[in-house]
Order: structure tokens, then sequence, then C-alpha cells
């Protein structure tokens, strides 16, 4: 059982560069987050997804895009990368009620 | 908004010794679940235990327990018999229904030998 698979694990970008972090999972959840990690900062939730077709905002989205098409899937974009946005990203997906289950984290650093 | 807030950023123990944790929450719901997550070095974010908002019994998990004091909106982590291996970042987190996961900005852990 795979869970939630994220990809990939470390990324270096340069300023303005753009690229799409991975995410998938396996266990038919509704839900899916993607958090940034920073020191002393916590976990801080960029967007999140309820279901397919649907997405919203969380507390620092600006800079990033997602999309979900399929339950599976949920992809996050860097259209283009800045300093500020170098972090530990999660991303992680649950069902009602249930507890998040994360993947691996990327840690992306952009110069 | 809801808000978790962690007030111990960093806290260091014996090994054995027995460690809480404290948080507390703001929320205006009256139905929610509450999480600790362990982030050991590898990063990887593990669920320790959850609590039901409408559960009054405190939830355990082996050496892990939580002090759920609904009416106050705390939710501490008591870690029993410290070991070595319970060195890492601990987070409490918040979750209404429907709706998404907020997190505390975290306690570091420190097991001493």
């Amino acid at each position: 059982n795979a869970g939630v698979t994220q990809t990939p694990k470390f990324q270096v970008l340069k300023t303005g560069q753009s690229m799409t972090l991975q995410c998938a999972q396996d266990m038919n959840h509704e839900y899916m987050s993607w958090y940034r990690q920073d020191p002393g900062m916590g976990l801080r939730l960029i967007h999140y997804s309820v279901g397919a077709g649907i997405t919203d905002q969380g507390e620092v989205p600006n800079g990033y895009n997602v999309s979900r098409s399929t339950t599976e899937d949920f992809p996050l974009r860097l259209l283009s990368a800045a300093p500020s946005q170098t972090s530990v990203y999660f991303c992680a997906s649950s069902r009602t009620g249930g507890s998040a289950f994360f993947g691996q984290g990327t840690r992306l650093t952009v110069v | 908004a809801q808000t978790v807030t962690q007030s111990q950023p960093e806290m260091s123990v014996q090994e054995a010794e027995t460690v809480t944790l404290s948080c507390t929450y703001d929320t205006s719901e009256n139905n929610y679940y509450l999480f600790w997550y362990k982030q050991p070095p590898s990063r990887q974010m593990i669920l320790v235990i959850r609590q039901e908002a409408y559960k009054q019994q405190n939830a355990t998990e082996n050496r892990f327990s939580v002090n759920f004091q609904k009416a106050a909106k705390s939710f501490s982590l008591k870690i029993s018999d410290s070991q070595l291996g319970d060195t890492a970042m601990y987070f409490c987190a918040f979750m209404k229904n429907d709706d998404k996961i907020i997190f505390g900005k975290g306690t570091r852990l420190h097991i001493l030998p």
C-alpha cells in the first residue's frame, strides 16, 4: 500500500523557473492538501481540495497553483520560482474526520 | 478562523522521565478533531494520537496520552517513560468536519541520555 507518494524529494531551481511537485494517493481520500514548512512557522496550508474538480486557497497561496482532475492526484505548480519559496513542501490526504497521511516531503531550494 | 498555539518552542527531558507538551486552540465549533503529529529528523510526519471532540474520554496510545479539556480548549500530550527515539518535533493540529487541518508551530523535544 503506497499511501501518499510525493515527488521529487529534492529540487534546486533558479529564480524564475517553473516546476510541478507531484502528489498521488491510493486511499481514495476526498481531501488533499499542500503545506510548506519553514523554521519556526510550523506547517502552513498553501492550497487544499475537498474532491475532484474542487480547490481552495489556504493561508499562503500566492505563487502557487493547483488542480484536482482526479481523486488520486493533486499537483502543485510553481509558475515563476522565487527565493521566498525555498522551503520543505508536504502533500497530505485524509477523509472526513480522519487523520492526515503525509508524503515524504520535498526540499526545494530556489537560488 | 481556527488557530492552534503551542507555547513551548523547545523542551528537553531525561530519558525515562515523563514530559507534557502543551497545545491550545481557538474555535467556535462544537464538533472537531485534534491530533498530535511527530516529525523525527527523517522529516516524515507520523500520527501520534487522535482525539474526537465529542468523546470525553482522553485518547491513549501506549506511552502517549492526551489531556483534552474541551471547555478550556486545551489538548496537551503526555509522553511517559520517554525514550531517545521520542526526540522529534511535535505538532498539534486541529480539524473540523469537512475542512482543512490547521497546525501549530511545533515543539522541538530533546530526550537526553
